[in-house]
């Protein structure tokens, strides 16, 4: 079964400087799709970016980019220029498999990214 | 505005009693999705749809059920054999293409306690 691990449960950092989210996971699936989400105290997941396993670029999203290391089965985000907006919990998930185009999402337990003025 | 709506945004519930929680999308996606979030945790899934009228047990079906009678309404009930209902419910639905969606977009969710 597919397992997303995100080994970092706080980060602290200052404002403006670029912070790093960790993420690896496990499949044995050659085809898969790795997602960021980002989660603020009002409770709803936001959408941040997405990596297809055949992707051969990384992908970016203004701010947001994923190191995916595909050798490494890792696929950590860099927040660029961190604001104080950006502090909030990230989770990292990974798409399990398809039934009929519906996909399972495996989330990990996330990080509480906290940005000091 | 395109978009998921759930209701209520807080949901009290005495112990034994079944409770329905609302979720509509316009979004016209084919396929939702209920998850469970606990306190410091990632997100569970406990059913989903692809279609009208078929739904699909998630990891965590037990004490739960489900109706997807609309494409876009997929309301979960919480029954009273859900040993420990108290917890985040999150809806979230997604294109089916014959490509992967790149995304699920979710709604604000409802917090359920127990009482």
């Amino acid at each position: 079964a597919q397992k997303i691990t995100q080994t970092q449960p706080g980060m602290f950092v200052q404002e403006k400087e670029a912070v790093t989210l960790d993420c690896t996971y496990d499949t044995s699936d050659q085809s898969y799709g790795l997602f960021w989400y980002k989660q603020p105290s009002s409770g709803e997941m936001i959408f941040l970016i997405y990596q297809g396993s055949y992707d051969e670029q990384n992908a970016t999203e203004g701010r947001y980019s994923l190191n995916f290391q595909k050798a490494r089965k890792s696929a950590n985000l860099v927040i660029s220029a961190s604001q104080l907006g950006d502090s909030a919990m990230y989770f990292c998930a990974m798409r399990d498999h398809l039934i009929q185009g519906a996909q399972k999402l495996v989330f990990g337990q996330g990080t509480r990214l906290t940005i000091n003025p | 505005d395109g978009g998921i709506t759930q209701s209520p945004k807080y949901l009290f519930r005495k112990e034994g009693q079944n409770v329905t929680l609302s979720c509509e999308q316009n979004l016209n996606h084919d396929a939702m999705y209920w998850y469970r979030q606990d306190p410091g945790q990632g997100l569970r899934l406990i059913y989903y749809s692809q279609i009208v009228n078929d739904f699909q047990k998630g990891d965590i079906a037990e004490g739960y059920s489900v109706s997807r009678e609309k494409k876009e309404s997929f309301p979960l009930t919480v029954t009273s054999a859900q040993k420990n209902p108290t917890a985040f419910y999150l809806c979230a639905s997604s294109i089916i293409y014959r490509d992967p969606p790149r995304t699920q977009y979710f709604g604000p969710g409802t917090r359920l306690t127990v009482l």
